[in-house]
């Protein structure tokens, strides 16, 4: 199985201050297609998980463009450019490039 | 609009055995996979396993292989967890999720409480 790593677990923020999570894998996600399949999820209090980005760095339809990603290999950054009160949740990444697919432990955001 | 319903709130006792759906609808259903994930109260996310339903290849998490069986009907469009005796660590919320072919897993059902408790 691949892990997935994140870091912070918690991260307290200020509105429209930014913020960044940290997700690394244990194998690669660079697929041999030139793809790395890494995908970032949001799940907001008491709703399902939603998707935030996918292939690393592709907004999903809908997501606010200050939601932005990168990376490549074992290391991805998820950042948020300014925070906003519906932003509040738990960001999960989640490697998708073996179909046994593993999340991170997840990173809970709140608002200071 | 595609649209993933899933059962409502079940509650069992030990020892029981249970299956929930997950109603497909808006798309070509053995077009993509559906997986379910598992998410244990205070706790984060967990892949159980995924079904193409198309010849029902099936996938599982080695972890919770043998304790669960995912199953497809192409008839009706709908997907099923089933567990032939359940444990009170099965306790939780149950998602089934639709796959995008390698865009990420934009479709997510409303997720069914399972409670197990004497």
């Amino acid at each position: 199985d691949i892990v997935m790593t994140q870091s912070p677990l918690s991260l307290p923020v200020t509105p429209g201050e930014p913020a960044s999570i940290s997700c690394r894998s244990s194998q690669s996600l660079l697929h041999s297609d030139g793809f790395n399949y890494l995908d970032w999820y949001l799940q907001k209090p008491g709703q399902s998980p939603q998707l935030l980005m996918y292939l690393g760095s592709n907004r999903a339809s809908g997501v606010p463009d200050r939601f932005s990603g990168s990376g490549s290999g074992t290391d991805f950054t998820l950042k948020i450019s300014r925070v906003e009160a519906e932003d509040v949740g738990v960001y999960y990444c989640m490697q998708a490039l073996q179909t046994q697919y593993t999340f991170g432990q997840g990173t809970r955001l709140d608002i200071k | 609009e595609v649209q993933l319903v899933q059962s409502g709130v079940e509650v069992k006792k030990p020892g029981e055995s249970l299956k929930i759906s997950c109603k497909a609808s808006g798309y070509s259903f053995t077009a993509y996979w559906i997986g379910w994930v598992r998410q244990m109260p205070g706790k984060g996310l967990e892949w159980m396993g995924i079904i193409f339903p198309g010849d029902s290849d099936t996938r599982y998490n080695p972890s919770l292989q043998g304790q669960v069986t995912i199953s497809a009907d192409k008839s009706i469009s709908a997907a099923y967890l089933q567990w032939s005796s359940l444990k009170a660590s099965d306790t939780g919320i149950y998602y089934c999720a639709r796959g995008n072919r390698g865009l990420g897993v934009p479709y997510w059902g409303q997720g069914t409480l399972v409670t197990v408790s004497s």
